[in-house]
């Protein structure tokens, strides 16, 4: 199956930073997420980006399909930005596979 | 739009009895269904795809006879767990992909936390 890495398994940030969030992913996909998990457990939707880049406020992804990476921005960081963010993908099987996840910690 | 709910949210039952999960598409179609299954401090790890009116299809290492999923329409699957143990303590999330929509994009359930004692 599909393998995917996602770096830096923690990271801690002042508030008002700037990070950068990798994927890696071993084959082609044909569906690339992001995810919010909240401190309740449930996944927030952040972006549906199996290629190309998106916007959305302080968040931002790109998604280089043929090098098979996706890059998650977070700009001006915030305390309530702290949780663990996911990559999922799913194959060409239509199997979905998710990343170990990056725990980012905001300090105010 | 594209919420997916789960019953119940939380659930505690003695080892050895069965518990029903129920996953739904409250305001669209779902094509297929996902299942996974989360330890504390990991990631999800997918137990079985279902598609409706079809058998679910099960990852390797988890038992189809001790987790029964149905997927009854196109709004409803189950996941149950039977004769269940601690070591099935876990919390089930199902996410659900909107038929019609972004090719296999996910919506997620809000997961529901089982304790087995």
């Amino acid at each position: 199956g599909i393998q995917v890495e996602q770096s830096p398994p923690d990271l801690i940030l002042q508030e008002g930073a700037n990070s950068t969030l990798r994927c890696n992913f071993s084959d082609s996909v044909n569906n690339l997420q992001w995810f919010h998990q909240n401190p309740w457990g449930q996944l927030i939707n952040l972006f549906y980006i199996p290629s190309g880049t998106k916007q959305n406020g302080r968040l931002s992804a790109t998604t280089v399909a043929t090098e098979r990476y996706s890059l998650l921005y977070i700009s001006s960081s915030q305390t309530t930005d702290s949780g663990v963010y996911f990559c999922a993908v799913v194959g060409n099987a239509g199997k979905s596979t998710f990343g170990d996840g990056t725990t980012l910690t905001v300090k105010p | 739009g594209a919420v997916v709910s789960q019953h119940p949210s939380w659930v505690i039952c003695k080892s050895g009895t069965s518990v029903k999960i129920e996953c739904r598409s409250l305001d669209f179609q779902a094509t297929t269904m996902f299942w996974y299954r989360q330890f504390p401090k990991q990631s999800l790890m997918l137990m079985a795809t279902s598609n409706e009116g079809s058998k679910a299809t099960y990852e390797q290492g988890v038992e189809k006879d001790k987790f029964l999923i149905n997927h009854a329409s196109l709004t409803l699957s189950t996941l149950t767990v039977t004769s269940a143990h601690p070591e099935d303590s876990s919390f089930y999330i199902c996410s659900a992909i909107f038929r019609g929509g972004s090719f296999n994009e996910q919506f997620f359930g809000p997961g529901t936390r089982l304790t087995v004692l």
